[in-house]
């Protein structure tokens, strides 16, 4: 799989839009865009994730450079609960098994404040 | 929400005990895994299952062994606990086309 870098940590008013930066400049042609979330003592929980188009759903959207260098997670109205570590990985189309095994980073500690 | 429960959700133990974790699924998915996490490491694959009696290792195997004697139950077993194998351990299923994984609660497991 791919390395990605994120950023340590970020901070973001709430009410505000989120906007998590990841670089993934290795990545190959049949590897997707992942980011899990994890709030503190909790199981990851998935987000989003996409190949080359822009993606959204009711958590957040996903936006991905043309040449699929790098990438952003919007959190369009970020709340108190939104604070988590968030991760970027990237992994290859519908891999099972052993093959499967995700790779968490550091991620980006976000913290949402008032 | 897939579904899934890990228990028992806290733990206590001695070294050299066995230790059995659970983790149930309600779904009927087919791939189920177990990671640990821990600092400075990040989320470790221990073992997984493709189905009822079919496992394969992960990358940190060693101490571990399982079982999936039916869908829905993947037992992660420490036959003799050591403090090195004190973690939070995570079990996930995969889903969908592109076989995205989705993760329990976790269990949080110390070994004195």
């Amino acid at each position: 799989d791919a390395k990605t870098t994120q950023p340590t940590s970020m901070d973001c008013a709430e009410g505000r839009a989120a906007n998590l930066p990841c670089n993934h400049s290795t990545i190959s042609g049949n590897e997707y865009v992942y980011w899990y979330r994890q709030i503190h003592s909790q199981g990851p929980q998935y987000i989003i994730h996409g190949l080359k188009n822009n993606e959204t759903n009711e958590m957040a959207s996903l936006i991905i450079t043309e040449d699929r260098k790098s990438s952003t997670l919007i959190l369009p109205h970020a709340t108190l609960r939104d604070t988590a570590v968030y991760y970027c990985i990237v992994r290859v189309e519908g891999a099972t098994g052993g093959g499967n095994k995700l790779t968490f980073g550091t991620g980006t500690q976000l913290k949402v404040e008032l | 929400d897939a579904g899934i429960t890990q228990s028992p959700r806290h733990k206590v133990t001695e070294t050299g005990t066995p230790v059995t974790l659970r983790c149930h699924q309600t779904e009927n998915h087919r791939y189920m895994y177990w990671y640990r996490q821990d600092p400075g490491h990040g989320l470790r694959l221990i073992h997984y299952s493709y189905g009822v009696k079919d496992t394969d290792k992960g990358e940190v195997s060693d101490g571990y062994s399982v079982s999936r004697s039916k869908t829905e139950d993947f037992l992660l077993t420490l036959e003799s606990a050591t403090s090195s194998q004190t973690s939070v351990y995570f079990c996930a299923i995969s889903q969908g086309p592109f076989e995205t994984q989705y993760f329990g609660p976790g269990t949080r497991l110390l070994v004195l």
